[in-house]
């Protein structure tokens, strides 16, 4: 399965400000998803991106707030905007092998920790 | 909509006990199911997971689960955990092509 590297693993950030995760795939993956872990919570997906073409987002999600970028195959960011104390979460990119075939399962990163202050 | 709940939010064993994490599902044709585990400040591992075939699957670790589409269960089973198991634990269903919906998770503490 794939390996993924995600940077930076924490962060403490002011409000006002943004961050920019890094998620780098040690191969060639059609999609790949961000998702948002908030405190004592569950995962929730945040967008999928595909090399080519703009990310797609949940519902509750927007592109000002949550920029992403997907300039190859192995490679994706995710931008955290004008950051709040609410956006105090863990982020994590997961990939999926195989474009459409959800059965062989998901890769995560190790996730990002984010504490806005 | 697809949706999963994992009943138990926290479950507290014995070390060398059995162990059983509940998980049901709603979807509305064959389920992917899934379930990860969290260890504190790490991502999500796959246990083990079902799309079809035998309804008892086994996964790393001791891990197994059954898939009851009678019930829409997804029941994960281990015979006797270690103090290693400690951590969270994810039910997850494929939702149409790609996308993965999680339950609330389950954490899961060993007394010694």
């Amino acid at each position: 399965s794939a390996v993924i590297s995600q940077k930076p693993s924490r962060d403490i950030c002011q409000r006002g400000t943004s961050l920019t995760i890094q998620c780098q795939v040690d191969s060639q993956v059609t999609m790949m998803f961000w998702y948002r872990q908030q405190p004592g919570q569950s995962l929730t997906l945040i967008a999928t991106a595909n090399q080519g073409s703009e990310a797609t987002y949940e519902s509750g999600f927007v592109i000002d707030k949550f920029p992403i970028s997907r300039p190859n195959l192995t490679f994706s960011t995710l931008t955290v905007s004008n950051m709040s104390p609410e956006d105090s979460s863990i982020y994590l990119c997961s990939v999926s092998p195989f474009p459409g075939q959800t059965h062989y399962g998901y890769t995560f990163g190790s996730g990002t920790r984010l504490t806005v202050v | 909509a697809q949706s999963v709940t994992q009943p138990d939010i926290h479950i507290t064993v014995s070390e060398g006990a059995s162990l059983e994490l509940r998980c049901n599902y709603s979807y509305g044709a064959t389920p992917y199911l899934f379930w990860y585990v969290q260890s504190p400040g790490q991502g999500l591992q796959l246990l083990l997971k079902y799309f079809s075939g035998d309804t008892l699957v086994q996964g790393i670790k001791g891990f197994e689960a059954e898939f009851k589409r009678s019930q829409s269960s997804f029941n994960l089973r281990k015979p006797s955990v270690h103090w290693s198991d400690a951590a969270e634990y994810f039910c997850a269903v494929g939702q149409g092509a790609q996308k993965l919906v999680f339950g609330q998770g389950t954490r899961l503490t060993i007394n010694p």
